[in-house]
């Protein structure tokens, strides 16, 4: 079975600084993994994801993430936090099944943007 | 392009009344649906998920059910609540085919039990 990891439960940081959601995951096979960002009380909405292929994937709203194979890792980078980013996001992976695919979601980052 | 609705958005009901959510999807046929939950300050649930109409995976115990009566109708019920059946519900679709592996997420429901 997949795992994730998010570490940071909350991420406070200054407007217009650089920021990092740290994310770990553990499978026995290959993976599919995406970043979601959730507004209070609304759904999630896709940042961005890696299939295959660079392991460098941009996202909406300026954020990206790296798909790091050996350190089991897919941490989220913002050069440059806006206050409207302040949200809880949550990192997940995919595994293909034979019923359809399932994610797994970490228990999220609550990022807090101060002025 | 695709869309997803749910409703109601908030519902207070007491303890061992019937609960009855609904989730349709827009624009794209045969989808994979799902129901997470998420509690308060948790992450999300995995409860149900169906490949096609009326089949439905169970992922935990629970006094909760699922249904798809219809291609793009996902509905989740339960003949009695429980003060821990408290949360927001979530219903997500993943599109077929083309090599999509993400899911999209509804507005959900935030159901409080009293």
């Amino acid at each position: 079975a997949q795992s994730v990891t998010q570490l940071d439960s909350q991420v406070p940081v200054f407007e217009e600084a650089p920021v990092e959601l740290r994310c770990n995951y553990s499978s026995s096979v290959s993976v599919y993994l995406f970043w979601y960002v959730q507004y209070p009380n609304q759904g999630l909405q896709l940042l961005l994801k890696y299939l295959s292929g660079s392991t460098l994937v941009k996202g909406i709203n300026g954020f990206e993430a790296e798909f790091n194979k050996s350190q089991t890792s897919f941490h989220l980078r913002k050069p440059s936090v806006h206050i409207s980013d302040t949200a809880e996001y949550f990192c997940a992976v995919s595994v293909l099944t034979g019923g359809g695919n399932k994610l797994t979601f970490g228990t999220g980052t609550q990022l807090k943007v101060e002025l | 392009s695709q869309t997803i609705h749910q409703w109601p958005a908030t519902l207070v009901q007491p303890v061992g009344s019937p609960l009855s959510l609904e989730c349709t999807v827009e624009g794209t046929s045969n989808p994979n649906l799902y129901w997470y939950r998420q509690a308060a300050g948790r992450g999300l649930q995995l409860l149900f998920y169906s490949v096609g109409i009326g089949q439905i995976s169970s992922e935990v115990p629970q006094n909760l059910s699922a249904s798809r009566p219809q291609d793009r109708q996902f509905i989740l019920s339960s003949k009695k609540l429980l003060l821990s059946d408290s949360g927001f519900y979530l219903c997500a679709y993943r599109k077929i085919g083309g090599g999509y592996y993400e899911q999209y997420f509804g507005p959900g429901t935030r159901l409080t039990v009293t």
